[in-house]
């Protein structure tokens, strides 16, 4: 089985661009994270979906957005993108909300932004 | 609020030469704790999850404890290949959002 797969894995865009992000969970997992993650620190909660819902979001501006669909893939979008928002964002994937469930990652996709 | 520490920032062993990697946590409701490894340029990759005080895991050389307020990571008779950075994470409340520390880098040398 394909673990979580994300596109694109490498890009480079300048400030005030627009970014999408694209994830496709494992097959049969219902939620879909992302995290942020700085070079040298742990990865930053951003947003979960489940059921094409928003059931959590972080400490993040409103230049963040996402959303799930119906086949459980999901995009995120960074808008009017700044100097900082340079990481690697990964997408991680698990079975439900309830319990202690296990987040799959993706191996992210590397922005940097000029 | 919840957070998570984890020391040494950076760790060097020889090979054969078994450490500890710390994690403590403050945390409200805990459902479960993680450890995670990640190579260079790669995604967190799946080691542990502990639930319970008291509770302890194994996989190969690597063997993860959990008290109330941490949790050790123990390397016995590392090789080169346990290089990485190894990354601890809390998970409460009630979504899946996983908290983490800032991890530990494991450089094994032969």
């Amino acid at each position: 089985d394909a673990g979580v797969t994300q596109s694109p894995t490498h890009l480079i865009k300048t400030r005030g661009q627009h970014v999408t992000l694209r994830c496709s969970p494992i097959s049969g997992h219902k939620s879909v994270s992302w995290y942020q993650q700085v070079l040298g620190q742990g990865p930053q909660f951003i947003f979960q979906y489940y059921e094409k819902e928003e059931r959590g979001r972080g400490n993040f501006p409103d230049r963040f957005s996402a959303r799930q669909f119906p086949n459980y893939s999901s995009e995120l979008n960074v808008n009017a993108l700044l100097l900082g928002d340079s990481a690697l964002y990964l997408c991680a994937s698990s079975l439900g909300l309830t319990g202690a469930n296990v987040l799959t990652f993706g191996a992210g996709s590397r922005l940097t932004v000029l | 609020e919840d957070q998570v520490t984890q020391s040494p920032e950076a760790l060097r062993l020889q090979e054969g030469e078994s450490s500890s990697l710390n994690c403590s946590y403050t945390v409200s409701g805990l459902r479960g704790l993680f450890w995670y490894r990640q190579d260079p340029g790669k995604g967190p990759e799946f080691l542990f999850t502990l639930y319970s005080a008291g509770e302890e895991k194994e996989k190969e050389r690597l063997k993860a404890t959990l008290t109330k307020k941490e949790s050790f990571l123990h390397i016995t008779a590392p090789k080169p290949e346990d290089s990485a950075t190894y990354l601890c994470a809390v998970q409460s409340g009630a979504t899946n959002k996983l908290i983490f520390g800032t991890g530990t880098l494991l450089a094994v040398q032969p």
